[in-house]
C-alpha cells in the first residue's frame, strides 16, 4: 500500500516570500503525483500533476513541483506568495490501474501574512 | 469540462436521523465517482468509489452506504446518523486518464 506524508501541518510566511511545502510518499510501485489546493469551505482544485517526463512540473497560480524519485519526494514551491495563496494544500498519489483512486496526505495549511 | 454538483452545501441533523447527500456530474460520460470525508487535521478519507451504475466499492467499514442509480448520479446515505458522522463530505469524479475533479462539498453537523 502507498502512503503520503506532508511534513508540515502549518506553514506561515510573509507576502512576497518564497515557500516550499514538503511531500514524501511511500510506494512499492511507480506512482502518479498530484497537488491540490482547498480554499475555506470549498472543494479541492488541482494545482499540478506528475505523470511522466520532466521531473519539474509547472501548475496554476505560479506553483511548481519537482519529482525526486530517489528521495521519493514531490515538494511544492512558489517563488513569491500572495495573500490569496492562503489555503490548505494536499499532496496525493495514485497507483496506475487502481481505478484512479487517490491517497492523500493530511494537508499543509499555508498562511500568508501581510 | 466536468462540473460536479453537490447539495445541500450545509446540513444539520440530529443523531439517529437518516441522511441522503446527492452528487451529480456534468460534462463527462461513464466517470468513476468517489465519496470522501474530510475531518479537521486528518486529510481526506476515501469512503466509496464506483466504476459504473450499481457498482459500489466500500473502502472503510462504517455507518454509511452509497448508491449509483444513474451514470452521473452518486448518493451517500445513512439510516441512522452517529455523532462521528460529522464532517465535510466531498464528491469527486474522474474520466479515463484524467485527474480527479471535486465538488464543493457538504458540511454535515450532527447534534
Amino acid at each position: 500500500a502507498q502512503s503520503v506524508t506532508q511534513l508540515d501541518s502549518q506553514v506561515p510566511v510573509f507576502e512576497e516570500a518564497p515557500v516550499e511545502l514538503r511531500c514524501n510518499y511511500s510506494s512499492s510501485v511507480s506512482v502518479y503525483l498530484f497537488w491540490y489546493v482547498q480554499y475555506p469551505n470549498q472543494g479541492l482544485q488541482l494545482l499540478l500533476k506528475y505523470l511522466s517526463g520532466s521531473t519539474l512540473v509547472k501548475g496554476i497560480n505560479g506553483f511548481e513541483a519537482e519529482f525526486n524519485k530517489s528521495q521519493t519526494s514531490f515538494h511544492l514551491r512558489k517563488p513569491s506568495v500572495h495573500i490569496s495563496d492562503t489555503a490548505e494544500y494536499f499532496c496525493a498519489v495514485r497507483v496506475p490501474g487502481s481505478n484512479y483512486k487517490l491517497t492523500f496526505g493530511k494537508g499543509t495549511l499555508l498562511t500568508v501574512n501581510p | 469540462s466536468q462540473t460536479i454538483h453537490q447539495w445541500p452545501a450545509t446540513l444539520v441533523q440530529p443523531v439517529g436521523s437518516p441522511l441522503s447527500l446527492e452528487c451529480t456530474v456534468e460534462g463527462t460520460s461513464n466517470p468513476n465517482l468517489y465519496w470522501y470525508r474530510q475531518a479537521a487535521g486528518r486529510g481526506l478519507q476515501l469512503l466509496f468509489y464506483s466504476v459504473g451504475i450499481g457498482q459500489i466499492s466500500s473502502e472503510v467499514p462504517q455507518n454509511l452506504s452509497a448508491s449509483r442509480p444513474q451514470d452521473r448520479q452518486f448518493i451517500l446515505s445513512s439510516k441512522k446518523l452517529l455523532l462521528s458522522d460529522s464532517g465535510f463530505y466531498l464528491c469527486a469524479c474522474s474520466g479515463v486518464d484524467q485527474p480527479q475533479h471535486f465538488g464543493d462539498g457538504t458540511r454535515l453537523s450532527i447534534l
